[in-house]
This record gives C-alpha cells, structure tokens and sequence, in this order.
C-alpha cells in the first residue's frame, strides 16, 4: 500500500535562508506526487506536481521539487524564503491505478523568522 | 471566479446533535470529495461522489453520510457527532478521475467545534 512519510514536522528557518522540506513515498506502482500549501484555517492550494517527464518541477512563489525514483522522494525546495511562505505543507502521492485518490504525508510547519 | 465555496465556515455543534456541512462548487466538476482533517494531522478521505455516485472509503465511520442533489451542490451529514469529531472538514473537486490525473481544487474548509 501507498504511504508518505514527510521526515520533518516542523522546520525553522530565518527569512532569505535557503529550506527543504523533505519527503518520501513507498509504492509498487508508477505514481504522481504533489505538494499542497495550507495557510492558517485556509483550504490546500496546489504548489506544483509531479506527472511525467523533466524530474525536476518548478512550482508556484518561487518552490521547486525533485522527483528521485531510485530514492523515492520528492524534496520542495526554495532558495529564499519570505515571511509569507510560513505555513504548513503536505506532500502527497495518487497512483495511476487509484483514480485521482491523494494519500497525504502528516506535514511539515515551515515558520520563517525575521 | 470559478471557486469552491464552504459554509459555514466555522460551526458549532453540540454532542449528539445532527449537523450538515455544505459545499458549492462553479467550477462544473465531475468529482466532489470530502476530507477530514484534525488538529496537525494530514487530511483524511472520508468519501468521493463520481457524478451521482456515491464512494466511501472502507474506514470511514457510518455517523458520517453526504448527499449530492446536483452538480454543484454536496453535504456532509454528522448524525451523531461525538468529541472525536472535531476537525477542519476540506471540500474539493476534480473535473474527472480515472487513470489520468486530474487536479483537486480546495475549498477553505469548515472548522467544526463539538461541544
């Protein structure tokens, strides 16, 4: 069975710092992998996803990913981060024989810090 | 814009007392799903409706039920709810669901507060 597991729960960063957030998913199948932003009592917003092709995946507000299948991960990346990028935010993994399902990791609290 | 909407957006209800969520959505979607999400925890599906038809997870607890009259309208039904209830309730929707991927939209959410 699908699993993500995001290795950190919370990451503290000072602002214009460089941040990974990490992320690793266990399947048997091809799969499609995601990363969701969720700001303080607001809903997901999609902030890029991996599909097919190039590995790595730019994403909305500067973010990027790659996708490492021999390590099966799927790190977010940002070279500099703003106050405004504090959030929480959730990897998830669909496999192409699930019809869309999102399994979800637990999150990671990014806090950025002037 | 096309949106998903939730009301209330926060709600109040008391142990044992029938409380129903609602979700909107102008984005003609196929597919509207419910998830529950609790206090730093990932968001949980609890079910998908297809069109008209109605898919619930396998862990889901029967206290919750939905309805989806049309397309654009879906409802999440807490007969019963208990304590362990309380949580962020997510709305999405996706224009189809198959074998290709299809985008999940959001909406801001319901925070449920049980008394």
């Amino acid at each position: 069975a699908q699993s993500v597991t995001q290795l950190d729960s919370q990451v503290p960063v000072f602002e214009e710092a460089p941040v990974e957030l990490r992320c690793n998913y266990s399947s048997s199948v091809s799969v499609y992998l995601f990363w969701y932003v969720q700001y303080p009592n607001q809903g997901l917003q999609l902030l890029l996803k991996y599909l097919s092709g190039s590995t790595l995946v730019k994403g909305i507000n500067g973010f990027e990913a790659e996708f490492n299948k021999s390590q099966t991960s799927f790190h977010l990346r940002k070279p500099s981060v703003h106050i405004s990028d504090t959030a929480e935010y959730f990897c998830a993994v669909s496999e192409d024989n699930q019809g869309g399902k999102l399994i979800f990791g637990q999150g990671t609290e990014l806090s950025v810090k002037p | 814009d096309a949106m998903v909407i939730q009301n209330p957006r926060y709600q109040v209800t008391q142990f044992g007392k029938p409380v129903t969520l609602s979700c909107s959505q102008t984005l003609n979607h196929n597919v509207m799903y419910w998830y529950q999400q609790k206090s730093s925890q990932a968001p949980k599906l609890l079910f998908h409706y297809y069109d008209k038809d109605f898919n619930n997870e396998a862990d889901t607890p029967d206290n919750f039920q939905s309805r989806r009259p049309n397309t654009s309208f879906c409802f999440l039904d807490i007969r019963s709810p208990g304590l362990g209830d309380a949580a962020m309730y997510l709305c999405a929707t996706s224009r189809d669901i198959g074998t290709l991927f299809y985008e999940q939209y959001f909406g801001p959410g319901t925070r449920l507060t049980v008394t």
